[in-house]
Parts: structure tokens; sequence; C-alpha cells
């Protein structure tokens, strides 16, 4: 595997349940994302982690949860969510924080119920 | 307060056409100018990026233009080609802080044979 790989790819969730996305980088960076992005908004940054240290909080709500065991996995998880979290997530890493080049995963699209 | 704004949100070009895609800004701190592009089922890629110390950058067909007095930058697509065919997103971030790129809502070029 190479590059940002996401799973699942597609995920239906009810209001109630509790799931998790997973994100896992294979290009050896430091730093990862969580990216929010729905039909017709700008990409929306969620979760920024720096040497698995969280740098960033967009006044994102607590039914997310990010984790960051090590520099080459991050994890979204979710809880309670609205139907208005339906999205598709995108996960990316880079080198570091200033300016690099992002890579991003494929996604995982999110629909709640 | 959106920080990026982009347009137009859909573009239909003739195949060996220019395709023109244009974004603002209001953040004069704003020093990195990437552009990005997704493909359906795909996260987005860096296309080409510039830096405010000049007026141009180019690589292959596609071509950034950045006018620092006006806050204005733009992508031009040389020679499009149906393969071209997907999302656009300007983007913009500034030198101090986390790696927070702002991202325009994104441009749906459809490039006809």
């Amino acid at each position: 595997e190479t590059g940002v790989t996401q799973t699942p790819r597609h995920l239906v969730m009810g209001m109630t349940n509790k799931k998790s996305l997973k994100c896992e980088q294979h290009l050896g960076h430091n730093a990862m994302y969580w990216y929010k992005q729905s039909a017709k908004k700008p990409l929306e940054l969620m979760f920024v982690y720096n040497f698995k240290e969280q740098t960033e909080n967009n006044s994102v709500p607590s039914r997310f949860s990010p984790e960051c065991p090590n520099s080459s996995h991050l994890f979204l998880h979710l809880h309670t969510l609205q139907p208005e979290d339906s999205a598709l997530y995108l996960c990316a890493s880079s080198q570091g924080v200033r300016q690099e080049t992002q890579y991003f995963g494929p996604g995982t699209r999110l629909l709640v119920l | 307060q959106q920080q990026v704004k982009q347009s137009p949100q859909s573009l239909i070009v003739q195949k060996g056409g220019i395709s023109i895609i244009n974004c603002a800004y209001e953040n004069t701190a704003f020093d990195y100018f990437p552009w990005y592009q997704q493909f359906p089922g795909k996260g987005p890629a860096l296309l080409i990026a510039i830096r405010p110390d000049v007026s141009e950058k180019k690589e292959g067909r596609f071509t950034i233009s950045f006018n620092k007095s006006a806050k204005q930058f733009s992508l031009h697509i040389m020679d499009s080609q149906p393969g071209d065919s997907a999302t656009y997103f300007c983007a913009a971030s500034m030198g101090s802080g986390a790696n927070n790129l702002f991202f325009g809502t994104g441009t749906r070029l459809t490039v006809i044979p």
C-alpha cells in the first residue's frame, strides 16, 4: 500500500451508533489531518496532529473524537451524530505543518440516518 | 466568513479550449496559493502552487496567474482534454502557525470531446 489509505470507504450509521474511521499514511510524514467535505462548501479542516500531538481543533463538536496513536495512523471516533454530519471525511498527511504539500486519502463517505 | 472565493461553480469547455478558474482572497497575510484537483472517488491532489513573489507559474498545460494588488489568482488549463474533467479547488494559507489551508468551494470542470 502506498500513499494515504482510509477505511471504510462508505459508512451508514444511525444517530445512536458509535463508529470509527481509520486513516493510515505510508509516506513517512509527521503531520496528519481530518477534513470534512460537504457539497458546495469549502473543505473544512477539523483536526491537525503533528508528531502525534493535536495542534488544531477547529471548533469541532465533541461527537467527533480524534485519536492519533502514532505518526502513521489517525482515527476519527464518531458517536451520536446528526444527519447534517453526513459528508465525505478526508484524511491527509504532510511532511511537516508549515505549507507543506498535503496528500489526501480517498475519503470515507458517511451517511447518518 | 469564507476566506477564499472561487468561481465559477461549474465550467464546460470544448476539447482543445482554455479553462479558466478564478479565486479571490481578502487576507493579505496569505503567502501560499495551491490548486488541488479531485477526481470522483478520489481525494484532492496538489496540481500546482504559487507564492506571491511571482506573477505567474507554469507547469505543462497548467498556469497560475497571480495578481497581488487585486488579491486574485487564477488557474488556466491550456488545450483542455477530457481527462482534465474533475473538480478544482484553490486554496490559501499563511506562513505562521499550523498548516491551515483555506479552500475555495470548488469548480467542476467538464471537457467535452
